[in-house]
């Protein structure tokens, strides 16, 4: 069974970086894609982009110039920053493995709440 | 690439919930829907058009032609009262996009 879990601090300041790691069991990172969605409170949902199991990663282009993902296979888990962070960015935050051929998301983390406050 | 649901839908118990997403020409796509009940993460319900994932019930169904999708959900429980979400993977930009979102009321 595929589990992924987000870890990472709940609280972020204004201006500073975010970072959250998933980490997966029951499955193999350098098997797949991974994707990193958020939604703020009330909101919808917005694909933030994926890394695949080759390590490259794609962005939505309306976060680009501030994201980073990255992947350790030696820990079977993958990474997201997001820089320069104001408090549109608060968010549940979640990771999830992403069907390349198809583009579907088929199995999630259970969330990471992030408030970005000072 | 934009789709479009819309926000909001209220079924009886027992009636069918059908649930559009438009968007151009998504026949040429893979429509993805989730279901995200309140407090939870979202569940895939619908991949690839019309297969459902193992654990989904048969009452869940969907289709994909011209520049609408649906999800359809038949005799609609209360326990289907949920967020639901249409996602597909624009290959021309390689990105995956989310519709807005239909809130399924259970009368």
């Amino acid at each position: 069974q595929v589990q992924l879990r987000e870890s990472g601090p709940g609280l972020v300041r204004p201006s500073e970086t975010l970072s959250l790691t998933c980490t997966v069991s029951g499955e193999s990172i350098s098997d797949y894609f991974w994707s990193w969605i958020r939604q703020p409170p009330g909101k919808g949902l917005e694909w933030i982009g994926y890394i695949s199991h080759g390590g490259s990663p794609h962005y939505n282009p309306s976060l680009k110039s501030r994201v980073t993902m990255s992947l350790d296979t030696s820990k079977n888990h993958f990474s997201l920053s997001l820089s320069s962070v104001t408090a549109a960015d608060t968010a549940v935050y979640y990771c999830a493995r992403d069907e390349a051929e198809t583009g579907g998301l088929d199995y999630w983390g259970q969330g990471n709440l992030v408030t970005v406050s000072s | 690439y934009v789709l479009t649901q819309p926000p909001s839908l209220s079924v009886a118990p027992g009636e069918t919930a059908r649930i559009a997403c438009g968007g151009d020409n998504i026949r040429s796509k893979s429509v993805h829907w989730y279901q995200q009940k309140a407090g939870q993460a979202p569940v895939l319900v619908i991949n690839y058009d019309r297969d459902r994932p193992s654990g989904i019930p048969e009452r869940f169904s969907g289709s994909n032609s011209g520049n609408t999708a649906t999800l359809t959900i038949s005799r609609v429980e209360a326990g289907d009262e949920a967020d639901y979400y249409c996602q597909v993977w624009d290959i021309s930009s390689d990105h995956r996009v989310f519709g807005g979102g239909t809130r399924l009321t259970v009368l």
